[in-house]
């Protein structure tokens, strides 16, 4: 069983706010919500990590609902950089192993001019 | 600070011969996971060590793989015999604690080591 869940692929324009929803109905008390970009041919880089309510930094926002079963990063104002796979993981390494550790296959961003 | 560093970047092998692919973490840090990611796939947990130790090895395949995070010097994924199916890249993380010691810790990841067996 999946331990996030999250669109394969969205589109949007530069300029444009860019939402990215991820559904994890069996997370953990303990567990933590994070963010990673990959660009093609590079290891992922990590954008952002939360626990309830919201997080802003200089690249992103987060925003987790109270139950905190889902989760949505946020991307103000996207530029043709901004094109990546994006990966939710819940709880990184938690003791669980290949299964709290794998990403799937993340959300393919395309931003177009 | 330099970041992760992984060599080779790219290594070609044939069939049957050994993969060698090193991992540098970041300074300070002591605790290196190792992943593999297929075309068009995630990346998936093979392997989990502390300096000396293998912390968590129940993502790697049973046969012909192993790893190591000696006291000095960087951690080795190493494949033995490889086949066909083991081309893809191989992706090394660090952070600086053991999960759970005050928080949730960011890894941080090397450029890849991408294999191609012949």
């Amino acid at each position: 069983l999946a331990k996030t869940t999250q669109p394969i692929s969205m589109d949007s324009y530069e300029g444009q706010e860019v939402n990215i929803t991820c559904s994890h109905n069996n997370i953990a008390t303990n567990d933590y919500i994070t963010w990673y970009q990959q660009f093609p041919s590079q290891g992922p880089r990590f954008i952002i990590q939360g626990y309830k309510t919201k997080v802003t930094n200089e690249v992103a926002s987060l925003f987790i609902p109270a139950d905190r079963k889902s989760s949505t990063l946020s991307l103000p104002r996207v530029s043709l950089s901004d094109t990546a796979v994006y990966y939710c993981l819940v709880g990184m390494y938690s003791g669980g192993g290949a299964d709290g550790l794998t990403f799937g296959k993340g959300t393919h961003l395309i931003i177009q001019p | 600070n330099a970041g992760v560093m992984q060599n080779p970047r790219h290594l070609v092998r044939r069939r049957g011969q050994e993969a060698r692919l090193r991992c540098s973490p970041m300074k300070g840090h002591s605790h290196v996971y190792w992943y593999r990611q297929l075309p068009e796939e995630g990346l998936k947990f093979m392997v989990y060590l502390q300096k000396e130790n293998i912390i968590d090895e129940s993502g790697m395949p049973k046969e012909r793989f192993s790893a190591e995070f000696p006291k000095e010097g960087p951690s080795i994924l190493r494949i033995q015999q490889v086949v066909r199916g083991d081309s893809a890249a191989y992706f090394c993380a660090s952070s600086p604690r053991a999960p759970g010691t005050g928080g949730q810790e960011t890894q941080y990841f090397g450029p890849g080591t991408r294999l191609l067996v012949l």
